[in-house]
């Protein structure tokens, strides 16, 4: 069973970098095709995302969003970390990671989900 | 690549059958993906490949469709079906999600 949580904090500052981190079981990413991605959500708005880091350390990013993001693996701890500097009041809203598991480049399984709220 | 979801709410009874419709702004071959969101969920993959079902995705759920024109069919539709869907595309980078259709009681 493939599970993935994401932690972080709940609220930061503008202008500060906001780290989150994926944890997930049930799959490796040092398995061939394997893959964690970041999704992102503003309250009742769509899906946008952010951030792909494939099993052979392949990173792929929002175009939009590059220069502010950097997704990194712990293949032995099985983490993927998320970084998003200078972080904006727009920025607020769940933030999502999720598992790719090959064959395509859809996400089969999703964490719950962790609201990120900016503010001073 | 710009994806569209014409109408952001469709109105269906329930046991009637839901026709949503997502369109690229150029083509993506068969590279789109459908989710499933409910309130306070995360979103659940039902489609892949245009048209292959997830893992566990009842049978009343179909997608077809290729190039920039793609459809999501839900036959009779049960309480909880009534949800948003997204499409996704994943032919190019970055990866884009539509704006979403909410699928709501008439």
């Amino acid at each position: 069973q493939i599970t993935l949580k994401e932690s972080g904090p709940t609220l930061v500052k503008p202008t500060q970098t906001l780290t989150l981190t994926c944890f997930f079981s049930g799959f490796s990413l040092s398995t061939s095709q394997m893959g964690v991605g970041w999704v992102r959500q503003p309250p009742g708005k769509a899906l946008e995302w952010l951030a792909l880091i494939f099993w052979d350390d392949d990173k792929r990013y929002s175009p939009s969003l590059k220069s502010r993001l950097t997704i990194t693996k712990d293949t032995s701890k099985n983490q993927v970390v998320l970084k998003m500097t200078n972080m904006d009041p727009v920025d607020s809203g769940t933030y999502y990671c999720a598992h790719r598991r090959g064959g395509s480049i859809s996400f089969y399984s999703w964490g719950q989900g962790t609201l990120v709220t900016v503010s001073s | 690549i710009v994806m569209t979801q014409p109408p952001a709410t469709l109105s269906v009874s329930p046991g009637e059958r839901a026709t949503l419709s997502c369109r690229a702004s150029q083509s993506i071959s068969s590279n789109l993906a459908w989710y499933q969101q409910k309130p306070g969920q995360a979103p659940r993959l039902l489609i892949y490949g245009a048209s292959t079902r997830a893992t566990g995705i009842p049978a009343r759920f179909s997608g077809s469709g290729s190039g920039t024109e793609f459809t999501l069919s839900i036959n009779s539709l049960q309480s909880e079906d009534f949800a948003v869907y997204y499409c996704q595309q994943y032919n190019n980078w970055p990866l884009t999600f539509g704006p979403g259709t909410k699928v709501d009681i008439k």
